[in-house]
């Protein structure tokens, strides 16, 4: 079957560095996708990885290895902005978007 | 870059009235459009994909006679929920695709609630 699995929610303090793991099982593959999605709102497209290796976007960074099934969004300098839900998302060999259940992450001061 | 709008952006209706969302491309051509539910503090959920001139196709678990999706146009396709009831409320959002299926554009989403 499909799944994609990520923490449910995680802290993390104002200024510091957090990691968000996502790993994942789809029917083929055609890239991993992290969306940040504020409450209420729609999501909103931060990354996507097809190759192995690190993609690096001012503060934020995502991390694929197709061989582990595995992924993650390291956010750097973090900013009270940045409390959000962060959702991990498999594209399949259709072309569909294998959505995950999503990481709350909460910024303390 | 791509934007894709929806309207409205919140909606309340009596139960057993139907609901039409909107969802444009504005500023490309949407080969494929998706149709997306989500419930408070859950994840996304697919309900149906819908490519220009032709059916969509739902989703196992969504009804096809309750949720009508047109996509007449490439910039624009509609969500229509027949006979609403308030377990149809919910977040409803759409996003599109051009011509690179891996670039998928999302709207703002529609609030309807279900009264």
């Amino acid at each position: 079957g499909q799944n994609i699995d990520q923490p449910t929610e995680m802290t993390a303090t104002e200024g510091a560095i957090v990691q968000i793991n996502c790993t994942y099982q789809t029917s083929g593959f055609n890239g991993l996708f992290w969306y940040q999605q504020h409450a209420g709102e729609a999501p909103t497209f931060l990354s996507y990885n097809v190759l192995d290796g690190l993609e690096e976007k001012g503060r934020f960074s995502s991390f694929l290895s197709r061989s582990k099934g595995y992924s993650y969004l390291l956010l750097k300098e973090l900013q009270m902005k940045d409390s959000a839900s962060y959702l991990c998302a498999s594209m399949d060999s259709n072309y569909q978007l294998i959505w995950g259940a999503g990481t709350k992450l909460i910024i303390k001061p | 870059g791509a934007v894709v709008s929806q309207h409205p952006s919140w909606v309340i209706c009596k139960s057993g009235t139907s609901v039409k969302i909107e969802c444009r491309s504005l500023d490309f051509q949407a080969t494929t459009m998706f149709w997306y539910r989500q419930f408070p503090k859950q994840s996304l959920m697919l309900m149906a994909t819908s490519n220009e001139g032709s059916k969509a196709t739902y989703e196992q678990g969504v009804e096809k006679d309750k949720f009508l999706i047109n996509h007449a146009s490439l910039t624009l396709s509609t969500l229509t929920v027949t006979s609403a009831h308030p377990e149809d409320s919910s977040f409803y959002i759409c996003s599109a695709s051009g011509q690179e299926p891996y670039e998928q554009y999302f709207g703002p989403g529609t609030r309807l609630t279900v009264t």
